[in-house]
């Protein structure tokens, strides 16, 4: 079954306190895999698109990094602004179509 | 400001009643989205256009849910007969892209509807 999961559902980190966001997907034919941030009452923006098993992204504290079967979202010494939501979401083949699934995401809180 | 805009940001309804969101994509982009997400969810897929066509309508959306994009520019999202399981937050997004081609989508801020 095509699936995408995140991992933590929450995490909780002090400042400055490095850590890794992973999503993990089920799916065959790999399009992309995007991640986005989502604040509180408000609609998921944008950080990045990976294409291809190796491939990494940079922007700011974050990094995102992508193998064939998962993609980490690193944050390096985070501060309390970087606390939000991080969904990811995966574009695939399914058949003759092609599919997006979200997942769930990890609430992350940065304590000052 | 040329980012996704949606209106009305919230919307209080008494149930049974007809309930119509707008959302005014970027102006460049071709493709729009419609999602529902409630509390420690992700975005739940309703439908999109792919300009003024519709060309994917979620199986879980109920005859309830109708949607249009007149023209290929705004669209909106209509709800009958509201239930108090509609209470969510309705997100509109908008990309630019090919026929069944997934490329970054950009986000209005919501529609935060609650059925009482």
């Amino acid at each position: 079954e095509d699936q995408v999961t995140q991992s933590p559902e929450a995490l909780r980190l002090q400042e400055g306190e490095s850590s890794s966001l992973n999503c993990s997907y089920t799916v065959s034919g790999l399009r992309g895999l995007f991640w986005y941030r989502q604040d509180p009452g408000k609609g998921p923006e944008f950080l990045f698109t990976l294409y291809s098993a190796g491939e990494e992204k940079e922007k700011e504290r974050l990094k995102a990094t992508l193998t064939k079967k998962e993609s980490f979202l690193h944050i390096t010494a985070p501060k309390p602004e970087d606390s939000a939501t991080y969904l990811c979401a995966v574009h695939f083949y399914a058949g003759n179509n092609r599919k997006l699934i979200w997942g769930l995401g990890t609430s992350l809180a940065v304590n000052p | 400001d040329t980012g996704v805009s949606q209106d009305p940001r919230h919307k209080i309804t008494k149930r049974g009643q007809n309930v119509t969101f707008r959302c005014d994509p970027i102006s460049e982009h071709n493709r729009l989205y419609w999602y529902r997400q409630t509390l420690g969810q992700g975005p739940e897929f309703l439908t999109y256009f792919q300009n003024e066509a519709q060309l994917e309508k979620s199986r879980l959306l109920s005859d309830r849910f109708s949607a249009e994009r007149p023209k290929g520019s705004f669209s909106t999202l209509e709800i009958q007969r509201t239930e108090q399981g509609d209470s969510a937050m309705y997100l509109c997004a908008s990309s630019a892209g090919a026929v069944l081609s997934y490329n970054e989508q950009f986000f209005g801020p919501g529609t935060r509807l609650t059925v009482l």
